[in-house]
């Protein structure tokens, strides 16, 4: 059975913090997309990592692939409150398809 | 800016009622994904589209069907709807090589009473 697992699914820190959120998938994949979404809205994509190794940045948010662990991190540095939303990974398995995680819940605390 | 357009933020339909969602994305995409959102579930696919009159189903097509006959524009049906259809619905379009992700829409709350 294809699985996208995140973990942790729910996570509050204070602000100024690093954390790491870790995606794992049970099939081989080669690209992994980062997604994040605010409450009542839509996703947003974050950042698209297609090959192993592949590391990419933006602000505070950090994300990389390890193909052959089947794992992606989304790392946060000295978290802010704006960071506050739910992030998914999605594992692309080919045939047009994208499995997403449950998504993970990020509470950043004043 | 490029975007994927749902037609309705918000929707309340009865029980019963035919309703269609509508998606309209000005990216060229090749490919189109209707999925639903619901808590504790995280997101399923109902179908996608890779290209124009075709249609692939997804995880969860049962009581849904979709109409594609122009490249940009998705169209999700709900033929009778009912109450444990009321969901958020997102539609998403891709390049056929999915080299940057997907792009989603802003999302339809769908409400059967």
């Amino acid at each position: 059975e294809l699985k996208v697992e995140q973990n942790p699914l729910f996570l509050s820190m204070q602000e100024g913090k690093n954390y790491t959120i870790y995606c794992n998938y049970s099939t081989t994949s080669d690209r992994l997309y980062w997604y994040r979404q605010d409450p009542g809205k839509s996703l947003e994509s974050l950042f698209v990592l297609l090959s192993n190794g592949a590391v990419k940045q933006e602000g505070r948010l950090m994300a990389s692939l390890d193909t052959k662990a089947r794992l992606s991190t989304l790392h946060i540095t000295a978290a802010v409150h704006d960071l506050s939303a739910t992030y998914f990974c999605a594992v692309d398995i080919g045939d047009d398809k994208i499995i997403f995680g449950k998504g993970t819940r990020l509470h950043i605390l004043p | 800016d490029v975007k994927v357009t749902q037609s309705s933020r918000y929707l309340v339909k009865r029980t019963g009622e035919k309703v269609f969602l509508e998606c309209v994305q000005d990216m060229d995409h090749e490919n189109m994904f209707w999925y639903r959102q619901d808590p504790g579930l995280g997101l399923r696919l109902i179908y996608f589209s890779y290209d124009v009159k075709m249609k692939e189903k997804g995880d969860i097509p049962e009581g849904y069907s979709v109409s594609r006959e122009k490249k940009e524009r998705f169209s999700l049906i709900l033929e009778s709807a009912s109450t444990n259809q009321t969901s958020m619905y997102l539609c998403a379009s891709s390049r056929w090589d999915r080299g940057y992700g997907y792009t989603f829409g802003s999302g339809t709350r769908l409400t059967v009473v």
